[in-house]
């Protein structure tokens, strides 16, 4: 069974600041997918970034890219300058690809953590 | 392009009842699945369904079923509550195949008294 950890239950940064989030995860699948989702205090949960487990180059969607280290199974996000809108709970999450490139979308989320940015 | 919606927004039930809730799917998607999020914890994965099948399911009892239609739209059933089924539902959709990201709906909030 896969684990995800998020040890960093609340962060907070100042606007046009930069932060990371960290996240690290168990599994002995070598093929997979990991996520950021944001859920923000409206709820809707919504994708942040992906990355594919083959792929060594570091995914990258605007201000928010990750920093994955597959050997030491850790897959952080840098959120560059601080939005007041980036205030949500942050969700990494790891899916298990099967053969032929079919997944079966079963996500396994961590624990989240609070991200607050200030003005 | 509607996303995915969900019915009801809130729903308190008393213990020892039964509740179903409901998903449609966004437009053009053919996968629903299901998480429960406990207030200040990650989403845990309840099942998923594809093609009016249960294709995966988590470690959750029987009491938690679900059933999809031919038009994709989903729902999930919960018999003999207890108090601990109080969380968040969400519900979120994708492609069957070679598509990974899902697109998650606003959730219901089940609070069972």
């Amino acid at each position: 069974a896969q684990t995800v950890t998020q040890s960093q239950p609340e962060m907070s940064v100042q606007e046009a600041e930069t932060v990371t989030l960290s996240c690290t995860y168990d599994t002995s699948e070598n093929n997979y997918y990991l996520f950021w989702y944001k859920q923000p205090p409206s709820r809707q949960m919504i994708l942040v970034i992906r990355q594919e487990a083959y792929k060594q180059q570091n995914a990258t969607e605007n201000r928010f890219s990750v920093n994955f280290q597959k050997a030491a199974k850790s897959f952080s996000l840098k959120i560059s300058d601080s939005q007041l809108g980036d205030t949500a709970m942050y969700f990494c999450a790891f899916m298990k690809q099967y053969a032929g490139g079919t997944s079966y979308g079963k996500l396994t989320f961590g624990q989240g953590t609070i991200l607050t940015v200030h003005p | 392009d509607a996303g995915v919606t969900q019915s009801p927004t809130h729903l308190i039930k008393t213990r020892g009842q039964q509740v179903t809730l409901r998903c449609s799917p966004k437009s053009g998607h053919d996968t629903v699945s299901w998480y429960q999020q406990a207030l200040g914890q990650g989403p845990q994965f309840i099942f998923q369904y594809y093609e009016e099948e249960e294709r995966q399911r988590g470690n959750f009892p029987d009491r938690f079923s679900g059933h999809q239609f031919p038009n994709y739209s989903s729902e999930l059933n919960v018999n003999a509550l207890l108090l601990g089924d109080s969380a968040l539902y969400l519900c979120a959709s994708s492609m069957g195949h070679g598509q990974n990201e899902q697109y998650f709906g606003p959730g219901t909030r089940l609070t069972v008294t």
